[in-house]
């Protein structure tokens, strides 16, 4: 198996532009979602295919993908989107599916 | 729309089976384009894959469980479940269910979650 490397924490003030990284060695290969998870909730589906995002999630949140690291960038961060992001990729063999450690996202 | 939605015992003692039931509402597990699978988050830990299956009853599961998992499908209640034998205090966890969305796009694979039950609770314990 392998790993998906991602910071513990980030933080930003309101307004400003956060990004959450993800590494792995895999990931040339391999498309990777990322979910938003709020305290005592289930994760949330908010990127999918490295950019896409699902019907409900607004613009300012998107997804990029540059060799090994995948990235979220949340946009005029607001305070509801305090909350832990998490990493997925999944290898077609078995298929072996892999998380991220996760990021807490903290909103000054 | 799609609901998932677990259930089961939110307490189980250790060296017992954990079992739970994974009901789907608003679409059939059946559609071959989907598969269903089940995902731990101990208390203050990250999420853990366990393994899936897809509506013919292949499974797949991760390498740390695969000696102590059972994934099944019952179509005809439209429900998947997860049986964990020999459960320790690390088995103690919110459980998941989830929908899986998977394919080929310009030859790379993606596979995704994209719809979620609200999580139970289970607690190994004596």
């Amino acid at each position: 198996s392998y790993e998906l490397t991602q910071p513990p924490s980030v933080s930003v003030s309101p307004g400003q532009t956060a990004r959450i990284t993800c590494i792995g060695d895999a990931l040339p290969k391999q498309y990777a979602s990322w979910y938003q998870q709020k305290p005592g909730q289930a994760p949330v589906l908010v990127i999918y295919k490295d950019n896409e995002r699902p019907s409900g999630i607004p613009e300012r949140i998107s997804g990029s993908s540059s060799g090994t690291t995948v990235t979220l960038t949340i946009s005029g961060v607001q305070a509801e989107d305090e909350a832990d992001y998490y990493c997925q990729s999944a290898d077609s063999n078995g298929p072996s599916v892999v998380f991220g450690g996760g990021t807490k996202l903290t909103v000054l | 729309q799609l609901q998932l939605q677990e259930s089961g015992p939110g307490l189980v003692k250790p060296s017992e089976t954990l079992s739970l039931t994974c009901t789907v509402s608003g679409g059939s597990i059946t559609r071959s384009s989907y598969q269903w699978v089940w995902i731990r988050q101990p208390p203050g830990k990250g999420l853990e894959w366990i393994g899936g299956i897809y509506y013919t009853g292949t499974t797949y599961y991760t390498p740390s469980l695969k000696s102590r998992v059972t994934i099944s499908v019952d179509m005809s209640k439209n429900q998947f479940s997860l049986k964990l034998t020999s459960v320790t205090a690390a088995d103690t966890a919110v459980y998941y269910c989830a929908r899986v969305i998977s394919g080929y796009e310009r030859s790379y694979y993606y596979y995704y979650m994209d719809v979620w039950g609200k999580g139970t609770t289970v607690t190994v314990s004596s």
